[in-house]
């Protein structure tokens, strides 16, 4: 099946500094990518939509300007993390429907897990 | 909108035991169904999908059968193994994103 992989798959930062998070699609192309929240004991919570060359979709309650999210390519989308504080600190997990296959299975990065001290 | 609803709580039962996980949804049109299991520290994994009425989706061991007239995809096995634990979400496709579930966490004692 498709690949997508994340990186890193853990990090600790320093509060009030950036991280960024990549997820790139190894063997297909992907103009949508999704990026999720999950907190311990619970289930995903859907952050953005990426979309390749045009500016993200975000859900209600996500402050854009803390997660920025670019998608330059058909294969990679990122999400920086800026000036980050302790209650950032959770999993973040990416997705991507293969290009032409919205509605589709969806595949999933690895996950990164990302402790602010 | 698209929504999927599980059942409330944790799984935990015996090495070799039935396991069923129900999952309802509500949507228009007529969605794909997947469900995912998460292993920890881990992302999701495809577990099986159905994309149509009465297609049952099978992998290891695992079933699920999208029935439209009770809009339910419940996930069963036959005999669970420890290895099995892990957290199972029932999801939907559709409007160009997954719906999930709230996930199960299935805990199988040897």
């Amino acid at each position: 099946g498709a690949v997508v992989s994340q990186h890193p798959s853990w990090v600790i930062c320093k509060s009030g500094t950036s991280v960024k998070i990549e997820c790139r699609s190894l063997d297909f192309q992907a103009t949508t990518m999704f990026w999720y929240r999950q907190f311990p004991k619970q289930s995903l919570m859907l952050m953005a939509t990426s979309n390749e060359g045009s500016k993200a979709t975000y859900e209600q309650g996500v402050e854009k300007d803390k997660f920025l999210i670019n998608h330059a390519s058909l294969t990679l989308s990122t999400l920086t993390v800026t000036s980050a504080h302790p209650e950032d600190s959770s999993f973040y997990i990416c997705s991507a429907f293969p290009f032409g296959q919205l509605n589709t299975e969806a595949f999933f990065g690895q996950g990164t897990r990302l402790t602010v001290v | 909108g698209n929504s999927v609803t599980q059942m409330e709580g944790p799984v935990t039962l015996s090495e070799e035991a039935f396991l069923t996980i129900n999952c309802t949804y509500t949507a228009t049109g007529y969605p794909s169904l997947f469900w995912y299991v998460q292993y920890p520290g881990e992302g999701l994994q495809l577990l099986l999908k159905a994309t149509k009425a009465d297609d049952k989706g099978s992998n290891k061991g695992f079933e699920a059968t999208y029935r439209k007239e009770t809009t339910s995809f419940h996930l069963e096995k036959g005999s669970v193994q420890v290895s099995d634990s892990a957290v199972y979400f029932c999801a939907l496709a559709g409007n160009n994103r997954l719906a999930f579930g709230k996930g199960n966490q299935v805990v199988v004692i040897p």
